[in-house]
């Protein structure tokens, strides 16, 4: 079964509304990874959270980590086209310090001028 | 930040060949590489930890002797899919770690394999 779970699986709005995308987790996340694609090409890191609670910005993208460390959210203000493209979230699964990533089905965003 | 370089971008075989992709570290050094396989409109899924030194490790479900991985250098991990069938046709992504100290994972821009 997927670790996990991104909702929505697909998302369309307007320009200029603001949308958030979400992550849940079955296990304790002990790092959280959020990546935007675009189809057919490679993953651009948007951040990562560790700390229950934790909040990081981005210009006009926010992501938060729960307290339990079980769910995460990103939150984009104002879309823009340019923001459409494929979020993925990732969970460091790995041991011995090295990141291996295990990914949620991604969420498919698009923005419409 | 740093980058990592995939060879080639796009593949298209023959059932039955096989095929190589290389992930290359450009400025920094990898003893760690991962291999992911992204389905269309699916999302990805790790295939293999490539060691550089050593053999690599798979997940469960994926044939180590179908997908052939050698670490050949700290900034070079190859991947071969031996004896490509159709269902092999796929986006293979290699990442590696940061090592200056920080958690982020660089990401090759992926490779498109189409076996006929």
């Amino acid at each position: 079964s997927q670790e996990l779970e991104q909702s929505p699986q697909s998302l369309i709005v307007q320009e200029g509304k603001n949308l958030t995308i979400n992550c849940t987790s079955s296990k304790t996340l002990y790092g959280l990874y959020w990546y935007k694609q675009k189809y057919g090409e490679g993953l651009i890191f948007l951040m990562m959270l560790q700390k229950g609670g934790e909040e990081k910005s981005h210009e006009k993208i926010t992501a938060k980590l729960d307290e339990k460390k079980q769910q995460s959210s990103l939150h984009i203000t104002a879309s823009q086209p340019s923001h459409a493209g494929i979020y993925l979230c990732g969970a460091d699964r790995g041991s011995g310090g090295y990141n291996k990533l295990i990914f949620g089905a991604g969420t498919r965003l698009a923005v419409h001028p | 930040g740093a980058v990592v370089s995939q060879h080639p971008s796009w593949v298209i075989c023959k059932s039955g060949t096989s095929v190589k992709i290389e992930c290359r570290s450009l400025d920094f050094q990898a003893t760690t590489m991962f291999w992911y396989r992204q389905f269309p409109k699916q999302s990805l899924m790790l295939m293999a930890t490539s060691n550089e030194g050593s053999k690599a490790t798979y997940e469960q479900g994926v044939e180590k002797d179908k997908f052939l991985i050698n670490h050949a250098s700290l900034t070079l991990s190859t991947l071969t899919v031996t004896s490509a069938h159709p269902e092999d046709s796929s986006f293979y992504i290699c990442s590696a770690p940061s090592t200056s100290g920080g958690d982020e994972q660089f990401f090759g821009p992926g490779t498109r394999l189409t076996v006929l």
